[in-house]
């Protein structure tokens, strides 16, 4: 079965350390979102990508980056990790040529800046 | 003021109760609303999709837009433990640039107690 994957799923770093979190679908899919889920104010969108080599700043990019090399990955790299980064990342992924824009979420990586 | 407003719980009811999730927006540019389900430690997933002013069924679960009141909501008929979750609403816009940008709501926490 088709499916989105992200590693670690928990992770504890220190401030100031570069962090990379690992997202990998194997549906096939052209769009691929990251997302940032805090108390108080849901889910918000990081960076998204709707291709190979297509990158794209969301609502929340500060501190953050994308690189998408290939259709089934895109890590997401904190540069230099700060505690206001500690937080639930969620990847997801979505159909080019599907109307209703559905969003399939990964399981998450809980990540805690010290 | 946020674009999209979610009392976020949470919210305690009895097994077989009629549950009322409402979400409020200010963008009326919006065009399609979404319902996301998400259990704990777990990615969100897709509920309901609808487009249009009305009600659209799906079994229990009931998503009701009123555009020109900016007011959408999700209610759940006979409602089961197993319903206990995160409900997030999500709205958007169509169009190529547009894809994937969901505004979601904080997110509403549901207990249905058996």
């Amino acid at each position: 079965d088709a499916e989105i994957t992200q590693s670690p799923r928990h992770k504890i770093t220190e401030t100031g350390r570069q962090v990379t979190l690992a997202c990998h679908q194997t549906w096939n899919h052209n769009n691929m979102f990251w997302y940032r889920q805090d108390l108080g104010h849901g889910l918000r969108l990081i960076h998204y990508s709707y291709g190979v080599q297509d990158t794209n700043k969301g609502e929340v990019s500060d501190g953050y980056s994308v690189s998408r090399s290939n259709t089934e990955d895109l890590p997401l790299t904190l540069e230099s990790a700060a505690s206001s980064q500690t937080s639930v990342y969620f990847c997801a992924s979505s159909d080019f040529l599907e109307s209703t824009d559905t969003q399939y979420f990964g399981p998450g990586t809980r990540l805690t800046v010290l | 003021q946020k674009e999209v407003e979610q009392d976020p719980g949470p919210l305690s009811v009895p097994e077989g109760a009629i549950v009322s999730l409402n979400c409020t927006y200010s963008n009326s540019a919006f065009q399609y609303f979404m319902w996301y389900r998400q259990y704990s430690r777990k990615g969100p997933e897709l509920l309901m999709y609808t487009y249009s002013s009305g009600n659209k069924e799906d079994g229990r679960f009931t998503a009701q837009v009123d555009k020109s009141s900016k007011y959408i909501s999700l209610f759940i008929r006979d409602s089961q433990p197993s319903d206990s979750a995160t409900y997030l609403c999500a709205m958007g816009l169509y169009g190529s640039s547009n894809t994937g940008k969901l505004i979601f709501g904080q997110g509403t926490t549901l207990q249905v107690k058996p």
